[in-house]
């Protein structure tokens, strides 16, 4: 059974960078089936999605946090990351690591749907 | 950016049919998503690909699409059914992901 689980501070200071990890477990990050993606959610509010990672490396993240985010795996580990720099209030939120299944055909691959989540953290940002 | 739009709230009585739409513009070419968020818990798909169910998913549940509009339906809704349901998609380029703003289910 796989099994995800964020780690990582629960408290943020402003304009300091949030740093949170996700440990996989019951099956490899090193699989070409999948794409590794964060996303958040504020207190009361809906879903966002904030980016992806491959085993490869490479990443594709949400165009209004890119210029803050990156996310990177590390698969000797079997985990990703997510660091976020020069954090808001705004950016208080339950994140949650999540598995998006991968699927490639005439030599182009499309994202399938989000099978395995973690139980989310909570990160709050405030002085 | 890429938005998909649903209704805020949806409310029906037990044994009703309940339907949810989402709006956006590259859904013609682009699949729609439906995740189920119960309180305090993480999402779980019930529908991917426009109109396909998880194993495990009850069969009241289905999906639609047409034009521009994904539509969820729960045929006979149960009181274990509310919850927050969110479509999910993706821009024209296939690369941006995006949630809808979410619908709260009531069904009392």
């Amino acid at each position: 059974q796989v099994q995800l689980q964020e780690s990582g501070p629960g408290l943020v200071k402003p304009s300091q960078t949030l740093s949170l990890t996700c440990t996989v477990s019951g099956g490899s990050i090193r699989s070409a089936d999948y794409y590794w993606s964060w996303i958040r959610q504020p207190p009361g509010k809906g879903l966002e999605w904030i980016g992806y990672v491959f085993y490869t490396g490479d990443t594709y993240y949400n165009p209004s946090l890119k210029s803050r985010l990156t996310v990177s795996v590390d698969t000797s580990k079997n985990q990703f990351s997510l660091k976020l720099t020069s954090v808001t209030a705004a950016d208080t939120a339950v994140y949650y690591c999540a598995r998006e299944g991968r699927r490639c055909y005439d030599s182009s691959c499309y994202f399938s749907y989000f099978d395995y989540w973690g139980q989310g953290t909570l990160v709050t940002v405030s002085s | 950016s890429y938005e998909l739009t649903q209704p805020p709230s949806v409310s029906v009585s037990p044994g009703q049919t309940a339907r949810i739409t989402c709006s956006g513009d590259a859904l013609p070419k682009k699949y729609a998503y439906w995740y189920q968020q119960k309180s305090g818990q993480a999402p779980v798909v019930v529908i991917y690909d426009d109109i396909k169910r998880p194993s495990g998913i009850p069969e009241r549940f289905s999906g639609s699409s047409s034009g521009t509009l994904a539509t969820l339906t729960i045929s006979g809704a149960q009181v274990e059914d509310e919850a927050d349901y969110y479509c999910y998609s993706t821009d024209s380029s296939g690369y941006h992901r995006v949630f809808g703003g979410g619908t709260k289910l009531t069904v009392l």
